[in-house]
């Protein structure tokens, strides 16, 4: 079956512009995580969504990073304002949800992103 | 607070022989530990993950490790490396939903 996509999978962006990325999860899956992994580095947790519900956003750096999940399913990790320090992979990770378990996390080839 | 750390950074090792990647983890509440890996321009993988069960976890492609609470250890392990083995490897850990990584060890593989 199909795994997690995410588009752009490179995204240029010039200081200061407004940039979008999507995430489509795995089927079915209920919680969907979004990390920003920067190079050489090891990924960092953004935020964490259950459904539609955003249960999770104390890794979002500033108030430029805003993300949703409207419909329980695709998401959208939304920045503004890009700053050089930005730049980075954006890794999107779909799961099932097992209440009292961590459940394996599947992750999406990432998105790219570099500010100029 | 959780926090894992992987001892080294680059791990060279010719083909055929073993490989040892280390982790020690630091949690206040009893872990789940995983190791991903991530291949150049590939998404992370799931090797293998620790969830109370058995201390020592089998993996894919013949990798495993071994869980150990006196040490605060999570080594992972392959007798045999192979080329194909060639990529980062994270260790992590998680007693909620979120993961937390290591900053990751970059395997070499040489003929």
């Amino acid at each position: 079956g199909a795994g997690v996509s995410q588009s752009p999978r490179y995204k240029v962006a010039k200081r200061g512009q407004d940039v979008a990325l999507r995430c489509d999860p795995i089927s079915g899956h209920v919680s969907l995580f979004w990390y920003q992994q920067a190079l050489g580095q090891g990924p960092e947790f953004l935020t964490y969504f259950q459904n539609e519900a955003q249960l999770d956003k104390s890794g979002l750096p500033s108030d430029r990073f805003f993300a949703e999940r409207p419909e329980g399913s695709v998401s959208t990790l939304k920045i503004q304002r890009t700053q050089q320090e930005d730049s980075a992979v954006y890794l999107c990770a779909s799961s099932s949800y097992i209440p009292g378990l961590v459940d394996e996390q599947y992750f999406g080839p990432g998105t790219r992103l570099t500010v100029t | 607070a959780q926090s894992v750390t992987q001892l080294d950074s680059h791990v060279s090792v010719s083909e055929g022989t073993p490989v040892l990647l280390r982790c020690n983890y630091s949690s206040s509440y009893s872990p789940s530990l995983f190791w991903y890996v991530q291949h150049p321009n590939k998404g992370l993988q799931l090797l293998l993950k620790y969830t109370s069960a058995a201390t020592l976890v089998k993996g894919i492609n013949g990798f495993e490790a071994e869980f150990k609470k006196s040490e605060t250890s999570f080594h992972l392990t392959k007798p045999s490396a192979h080329m194909s083995d060639a990529a980062e490897y994270f260790c992590v850990v998680s007693n909620t939903d979120k993961l937390i990584f290591g900053t990751g060890t970059r395997l070499q593989v040489f003929p």
